[in-house]
């Protein structure tokens, strides 16, 4: 069995360049988020997709951020001329999709182990 | 909007002593709330969740909590922690389409 993976695990970048992490969910899970970790906070919703379709897009995700999921299966997020501000973790999640307003089929997102980003 | 506030950012605890981790919620709908752990350089687990039904819920490793609608509270639990418990542990809300709304987190540090 395996589960959600990232990689990297660490990027460390300059100030203005471009960075691009990539998720893998757990197979045949259609669903995909994107969250963003900073130093003492919890985990911040970004975006997330159902199968190819990004369906949400929070109002962190500035121009500088993109993210795709073009088969359906892996996903990708770029971030443009980074900034020192862009520095966290980026964590991703995955679950099947579930039955909305039928509680008992809420279906568990699993997360991987995350891509730290540090821009010097 | 949906909220998620952890009363506490750090809570040392000794071993074997019980411990509650507090968690309050804002919301003007039926919620679902959860708890994850995340311990050092990894993702988070989840630990257990409210969906509906018994407001009493027991999750992984001795944990339980208890939904209370009329507090807006949803606080984690554990009569006798250990060393292993250490780590960071989020509350959080699900919203509409399954996103996640955390807490700030709680940092448990449990000493021998």
């Amino acid at each position: 069995d395996t589960g959600v993976s990232q990689d990297p695990r660490h990027k460390i970048t300059k100030r203005g360049q471009n960075v691009t992490f990539r998720c893998d969910p757990i197979s045949e899970h259609n669903r995909l988020y994107w969250y963003r970790q900073t130093l003492g906070q919890g985990p911040e919703f970004l975006t997330y997709f159902q199968n190819e379709a990004q369906l949400e897009k929070s109002r962190l995700l500035s121009d500088r951020f993109s993210a795709e999921r073009p088969k359906g299966s892996f996903s990708t997020l770029e971030i443009q001329r980074t900034e020192q501000g862009d520095s966290a973790m980026y964590l991703c999640a995955s679950s099947p999709r579930d039955s909305e307003g039928l509680a008992g089929n809420y279906n568990e997102q699993f997360f991987g182990p995350g891509t730290r980003l540090t821009v010097l | 909007a949906q909220s998620v506030t952890q009363l506490d950012s750090q809570v040392p605890v000794f071993e074997e002593a019980p411990v509650e981790l507090r968690c309050n919620y804002s919301s003007s709908v039926s919620v679902y709330l959860f708890w994850y752990v995340q311990y050092p350089n990894q993702g988070l687990q989840l630990l257990l969740k409210y969906l509906s039904g018994s407001t009493l819920v027991k999750g992984i490793n001795g944990f339980e909590a208890e939904f209370n609608k009329s507090q807006t509270s949803f606080h984690l639990r554990k009569p006798s922690v250990h060393i292993s418990d250490t780590a960071e542990y989020f509350c959080a809300v699900r919203l509409q389409g399954g996103k996640l709304i955390f807490g700030q987190g709680t940092e448990l540090s449990v000493k021998p």
